[in-house]
């Protein structure tokens, strides 16, 4: 059963333009989420996050807002550049002694020059 | 500064043939360490994860073991790998102090099992 869904395997959008990047969570147990970026043969690195207490959260190019009853988050990068092509994972930490993170399955944007 | 070291980064093992992987976090104390897997076209699985020496939790059953022998080093073993064993494997790491939430991931081992 996966709690983390992200139901959009690949997205193309033109360099200047926004993406926009979904998640759907099914734990309402989850506090705090997490955006990742991803290439090829690298680890994930750590984007931008938010907690459950807020509804949107921005850090220059890249914002992401939570909407707690439609359990859903989404990124938002504007204006896309092409070094922003990346597998783009979005995690929901659980209340777990470890602070496990649940991963979704990841979405592949690339920015077209 | 923290820096996740992850060995080897590329691994072709026989079917049958034991593995190890080691991953050591500098710069951190008493850290919460993590191993996760990306099969091919998938995301993230977490494997186990460790919030101390010697405690290591398991998320899945599988052919897979966890150590964590001292601090910063947290190791990942088979006796002997089967073929759906082929995957990236990503070691991480997380503050436990504060409210710090995020994992910082190590470069990864490519393992294919033939």
């Amino acid at each position: 059963d996966q709690q983390v869904k992200q139901n959009s395997p690949s997205l193309s959008v033109q360099e200047g333009r926004i993406s926009i990047l979904n998640c759907d969570y099914t734990n309402s147990m989850f506090d705090y989420f997490l955006w990742y970026k991803k290439y090829p043969a690298e680890g994930p690195t750590f984007l931008i996050s938010i907690s459950s207490i807020k509804d949107k959260n921005e850090d220059g190019r890249f914002t992401v807002f939570l909407n707690k009853s439609a359990k859903h988050l989404s990124l938002h990068i504007v204006p896309s550049q092409p070094g922003d092509s990346a597998v783009y994972f979005c995690a929901a930490r659980s209340t777990g002694s470890a602070r496990q993170l649940t991963f979704g399955s990841g979405t592949q944007l690339t920015v077209l020059p | 500064s923290q820096t996740i070291h992850q060995w080897p980064a590329t691994l072709v093992q026989p079917v049958g043939s034991p593995l190890s992987l080691e991953c050591t976090v500098e710069g951190t104390s008493n850290p919460n360490l993590y191993w996760y897997r990306q099969a091919a076209g998938r995301g993230l699985q977490l494997l186990f994860y460790s919030v101390g020496i010697g405690q290591i939790s398991s998320e899945v059953p599988q052919n897979l073991s966890a150590s964590r022998p001292q601090d910063r080093q947290f190791i990942l073993s088979s006796k002997k790998l089967l073929l759906s064993d082929s995957g990236f494997y990503l070691c991480a790491w997380k503050i436990t102090s504060g409210t710090y939430n995020e994992q910082f991931f190590g470069p990864g081992t490519r393992l294919t099992v033939l």
